[in-house]
């Protein structure tokens, strides 16, 4: 079955580490989106890419970094520069374009910074 | 600035009622506006939304979209304890660097009593 994969579903970290999300897709989506999802919160996009080889930043990507080497692949890593690192973290993926249904979202990383 | 307001942020009701939900966008390069739902974890699509004035339906939920004030609104008839979730507005860019990308607005957290 095609689909988005997010791992780990929880993951602690502790103060001044980096971290790295991973997100994988067999959709054979062109785009990939990050967003981050705190309490009472919609979501807020990180980085997102529309192609291999290419991303732009978001509306929150000041203390973290992605890489977009392979199509199936958008690996998000929290730098320890992120101040408030403790969020739900979302992936996402569609064609090009994001026509249609929009997009197909990974079940989601719950970071926690202890 | 881009923006999505959606209101009411939180809305309690009791199972049979109505409720509307509301959502306004500033949002350059718009091309569309979807509706999801989130429960737990990933949100899942509603509706899709190209055209003022067309409803679209989907059992007890319909939507419709005012491109002339910038405005959507979600109904849900006769509520059911299923239906507590927080729903998101999402217009979509539509040119260049925000094709495809979604704007998510903070959601309306719905609570449904039996």
């Amino acid at each position: 079955d095609g689909g988005i994969t997010q791992s780990p579903k929880y993951l602690f970290r502790k103060e001044g580490q980096n971290v790295t999300l991973s997100c994988e897709q067999n959709l054979n989506h062109d785009a990939m989106y990050w967003y981050r999802q705190d309490p009472g919160q919609g979501l807020r996009l990180i980085y997102y890419s529309q192609i291999v080889n290419d991303f732009q930043k978001g509306d929150i990507a000041e203390g973290y970094s992605v890489s977009r080497e392979k199509k199936e692949s958008f690996p998000l890593t929290v730098t320890s520069a992120q101040k408030n690192p403790t969020a739900f973290y979302l992936c996402a993926s569609s064609i090009a374009g994001g026509q249609e249904n929009g997009y197909t979202f990974g079940s989601g990383t719950r970071l926690t910074v202890v | 600035e881009d923006k999505v307001v959606q209101s009411p942020l939180s809305l309690v009701v009791h199972e049979g009622d109505t409720v509307t939900l509301n959502c306004s966008y500033e949002v350059t390069n718009f091309r569309s506006l979807l509706w999801y739902k989130q429960e737990k974890k990933a949100p899942t699509f509603l509706f899709m939304l190209t055209s003022s004035g067309i409803e679209k339906k989907s059992g007890r939920l319909s939507s419709i979209l005012d491109k002339k004030e910038l405005f959507s609104i979600l109904n849900i008839t006769a509520t059911q304890t299923g239906d507590s979730a927080i729903y998101l507005c999402a217009p979509r860019g539509g040119r260049g660097s925000t094709l495809g990308r979604l704007y998510f607005g903070r959601g309306t957290q719905l609570t449904v009593w039996p």
